[in-house]
């Protein structure tokens, strides 16, 4: 079985600042996806980023990008220019794919972000 | 916009009772899971369907839940009789479960709103 820890349960900083949270695996696998989900009050999941285990460049998505260590099985998420817009959890997430096709998600436990004006 | 839509959006009823919740996955998504959100537990994989064939209910406590697909556009997820240890916010998602060449997002997974169950 897939594991995912988050080891950081709050996290605060001061707006404009960047931030980087942590997340770590365990798998024996080698076909599989990670992602960082985003969850405001409004309690909506939505996808941040995501990464593609074969490929080795870290994917960015505008302030977001990722810092993706295979060999230390080491997935954390960085937030340049952080935003008042940004606080919320932030949960990583892993996910296995074979010729069937994806299985659901395992998620960690959450970093919960404060953004502080 | 597609959007995956679920409803009830809350529900409290009392221990005992049957709860049923909706889902309709985004039209042409052929794979649906159903998640569950606790404090303590966090977020779980309950199931999973992929062209409305169940493929792994593992999640699930046996005896009071079940899910099903009747059709492309409905999934739901029962519980009878519903528990107050039951009470959380379940997850509707929907996707391709696979990647498609040419689609870079093909293997997302796109989550409804929730409902929010509390169990008395």
């Amino acid at each position: 079985a897939q594991t995912v820890t988050q080891s950081q349960p709050e996290m605060s900083v001061q707006e404009a600042e960047t931030v980087t949270l942590s997340c770590t695996y365990d798998t024996s696998e080698s076909n599989y996806y990670l992602f960082w989900y985003k969850q405001p009050p409004s309690r909506q999941m939505i996808l941040v980023i995501r990464q593609e285990a074969y490929k080795q460049q870290n994917a960015t998505e505008n302030r977001f990008s990722v810092n993706f260590q295979k060999a230390a099985k080491s997935f954390s998420l960085k937030i340049s220019d952080s935003q008042l817009g940004d606080t919320a959890m932030y949960f990583c997430a892993f996910m296995l794919y074979s010729g069937g096709g994806a299985d659901g998600l395992t998620f960690g436990k959450g970093t919960h972000l404060i953004i502080q004006p | 916009d597609a959007r995956v839509t679920q409803t009830p959006r809350h529900k409290v009823t009392e221990m005992g009772q049957e709860v049923t919740m909706r889902c309709q996955p985004i039209l042409g998504h052929n794979t649906v899971f159903w998640y569950r959100q606790t404090m303590m537990q966090g977020l779980e994989l309950l199931a999973y369907f992929r062209n409305r064939a169940p493929l792994d209910d593992s999640g699930m406590p046996k005896d009071r839940f079940s899910a099903e697909m009747p059709d492309a556009t409905l999934a739901t997820l029962k519980i009878q009789p519903s528990e107050p240890r039951d009470s959380a916010v379940y997850f509707c998602a929907s996707g391709f479960g696979q990647p498609f060449p040419g689609k870079e997002n093909s293997y997302e997974q796109y989550f409804g709103p929730g409902t929010r169950l509390t169990v008395t």
